[in-house]
């Protein structure tokens, strides 16, 4: 079974803060995403990764950066929290190749982020 | 732009009914579908996909139907229990042979009425 785990279930953050919130897969996939989770606005990309070191925007980068320096790891980063990042964040990863689920993304359980 | 949404935000199902949630999708270049669930405080989980070279595709107790013309997707759960109560997202993509990125659905939620 694949299994995606985030460091934390629940955070709360202050303005201003810097955060980190963590994911680690260990089904050696290639590709790892960051989505938020809000309200009416179902998932929204932020950020994903196709191989260490590497990172691509997702459709609201914003307020956000990403880390990936091991392949099993893929690190979210809000420089300087603001409320409006108080939300739903989760992680993903996928296999890159021809084998029967490489589109198929799989989830952590999320991490939900409060930020005062 | 490309969008993919749900006609029903809500639906509510009598235990031991079958129940269909839909998708409508606009891209018509998309080739790979997803219908994940999400159950509260979890994240999405994978349930059944279906590829655009296939009408239907069966798994234990789901069905996901896929019209390409009218570009609507559904799912079908047979005989609901109380567990299958959650959100229900579709996930679209077109095959990019690398670096595929899912569109999501707003979500259904549904509801197994005891």
């Amino acid at each position: 079974d694949v299994k995606v785990t985030q460091s934390s279930r629940y955070l709360v953050k202050r303005t201003g803060e810097k955060v980190f919130l963590e994911c680690v897969q260990d089904m050696d996939h290639e590709n790892m995403f960051w989505y938020r989770q809000d309200p009416g606005l179902g998932l929204r990309l932020i950020y994903f990764s196709y191989d260490v070191k590497m990172k691509e925007k997702g459709d609201i980068p914003e307020g956000y950066s990403v880390s990936r320096e091991k392949k099993e790891r893929f690190s979210l980063i809000l420089e300087s929290a603001s409320t409006n990042q108080t939300s739903m964040y989760l992680c993903a990863s996928s296999p890159l190749g021809q084998g029967a689920d490489w589109e198929t993304q799989y989830f952590g359980p999320g991490t939900r982020l409060l930020v005062l | 732009g490309e969008s993919v949404g749900l006609h029903l935000p809500t639906l509510s199902v009598q235990e031991g009914d079958n129940s269909i949630i839909n998708c409508a999708y606009s891209n018509s270049a998309s080739d790979y579908f997803i219908w994940y669930k999400q159950e509260s405080g979890k994240g999405p989980q994978f349930i059944i996909d279906i590829r655009s070279n296939m009408d239907k595709r069966q798994g234990q107790r789901v069905t996901v139907l896929l019209n390409k013309t009218v570009k609507h997707l559904s799912l079908q759960i047979a005989a609901t229990q109380p567990g299958d109560s959650a959100v229900y997202f579709c996930a679209e993509t077109v095959r990019n042979f690398g670096n595929e990125k899912l569109t999501f659905g707003t979500g259904t939620r549904l509801t197994i009425i005891p």
